[in-house]
């Protein structure tokens, strides 16, 4: 089943300490990227990938950190967590980037609270 | 940096009437596309519709179409024969041709609810 996973889905943790958010594709897709979705505020992209190695800032990077060492893999590391860090976070993956007739396929989001 | 605003927070409609939902989007991009997407309660995004900026004619996907309007920055979507399984919130969203098409930006979201 094509899909992109999330873990964990849920997560709390305390300030300051270190974090990994992992999402993975099985498609194939060369874009992935992440969101924040944080309510009155909407989604907000924090990095995307157009592919292996390649990474760029979305709208809310400060804070975070991406790598794409591998097409399928796309974590996100927080290595010092703040409050204001609290949201949803959703991960997504798209074939060849968001020009393309490919819908953009979604993770489930991982519900974060930091303390 | 581009924008996206969605101006009504929340929109009610009856089963099968139609409701539009506003967008407008500020760029200085020529080049760009703009999207519409559902997430229902169960949280997943789903792409509604797309629209490509250099293209005038609009877009539409079954009971799904769009006012696309370039000069005006507009980008409304209108939902025909509305159906209790369109309850969601909505998000219009932009991606810009100066990114390679790989940034995006969302709305702030309109909660939609359609009632029996």
């Amino acid at each position: 089943e094509a899909q992109v996973t999330q873990n964990p889905r849920y997560l709390i943790t305390v300030t300051g300490k270190k974090l990994t958010v992992t999402c993975s594709q099985n498609m194939n897709h060369e874009y992935m990227s992440w969101y924040r979705q944080d309510p009155g505020l909407g989604l907000r992209q924090i990095y995307y990938s157009m592919n292996v190695e390649v990474t760029d800032k979305g709208d809310v990077p400060e804070g975070y950190k991406v790598s794409r060492k591998e097409k399928r893999n796309f974590p996100l590391i927080l290595e010092s967590p703040s409050p204001n860090q609290t949201s949803l976070y959703f991960c997504a993956s798209s074939p060849l980037g968001l020009a393309v007739r490919h819908t953009q396929y979604f993770g489930p989001g991982t519900r974060l609270t930091v303390l | 940096a581009q924008t996206v605003t969605q101006s009504q927070p929340e929109m009610s409609v009856q089963e099968a009437e139609t409701v539009t939902l506003s967008c407008t989007y500020d760029t200085s991009e020529n080049n760009y596309y703009l999207f519409w997407y559902k997430q229902p309660p169960s949280r997943q995004m789903i792409l509604v519709i797309r629209q490509e900026a250099y293209k005038q004619q609009n877009a539409t996907e079954n009971r799904f179409s769009v006012n696309f309007q370039k000069a005006a920055k507009s980008f409304s979507l209108k939902i025909s024969d509305s159906q209790l399984g369109d309850t969601a919130m909505y998000f219009c969203a932009f991606a810009d041709g100066g990114t390679s098409y790989g940034k995006l930006t969302f709305g702030q979201g309109t909660i939609l609810t359609v009632h029996p």
